[in-house]
């Protein structure tokens, strides 16, 4: 059982390229969710997804697409990076809206 | 302004001493509150879940109070241990907006022999 997973773990691109992080969860949860955290900043949702079929902006969308491409996974598209977009991206899962959120282990991303 | 704040930014212990984090929150209609641990390059892992009717709560040595009243929460470790050592979260969220948790930015508690 291995919870929520993403990759890549680490990346590092150029100003103006595209990127996809990918995350799929085996929990068989209805909602998933996109964060960004930057220092001395508590995490902030880019995009969410209260079901297969359907998303939402977060707090942070600009920048950003999603797909949520089944009940399993939800991608995070960057199409054309920029610096401020230097992060780590956690993708999380939860069964509805007040159940427990599992994070996966991070995308540490640095454009340069 | 939804927010939440956490006290102190850092803390450093020795190893089997006990401590206690603080949390403040303004979030309304309030719905529940979570208490995270983050260790360094790990994702979250949830430690407790509290909704309005619950004022204690505890996870083997990690015991966490609310007071809605005040809107403040402590999480309180006993006997702390080297593995203690991450950043603990505090995230609230909002009824009728549950999918949206208002995340504060942590206390890093750091466990010394």
């Amino acid at each position: 059982n291995a919870g929520v997973t993403q990759t890549p773990k680490f990346q590092v691109l150029k100003t103006g390229q595209s990127m996809t992080l990918q995350c799929a969860q085996d929990m068989n949860h209805n909602s998933m969710y996109w964060y960004r955290q930057d220092p001395g900043m508590g995490l902030r949702l880019i995009y969410y997804s209260a079901s297969e079929g359907t998303t939402d902006k977060g707090e942070v969308p600009n920048g950003y697409n999603v797909s949520r491409l089944n009940k399993r996974e939800f991608s995070l598209r960057l199409e054309s990076a920029a610096p401020s977009q230097t992060s780590v991206y956690f993708c999380a899962s939860s069964e509805g809206r007040t159940g427990e959120a599992f994070f996966g282990q991070g995308t540490r991303l640095t454009v340069v | 302004k939804n927010q939440v704040e956490q006290s102190p930014q850092s803390l450093i212990i020795l190893e089997g001493k006990n401590c206690t984090l603080q949390c403040n929150y303004t979030v309304s209609p309030f719905s529940n509150l979570r208490w995270y641990k983050q260790d360094t390059g790990r994702g979250p892992v949830s430690l407790t879940i509290m909704t309005f009717s619950e004022n204690t709560k505890s996870n083997g040595r990690y015991t966490a109070t609310l007071d809605a009243d005040t809107k403040q929460s402590s999480l309180h470790i006993t006997a702390s241990q080297l593995s203690d050592s991450a950043s603990y979260i505090c995230v609230v969220s909002a009824k009728g907006n549950t999918d949206k948790l208002i995340f504060g930015t942590g206390t890093r508690l750091q466990v010394f022999p």
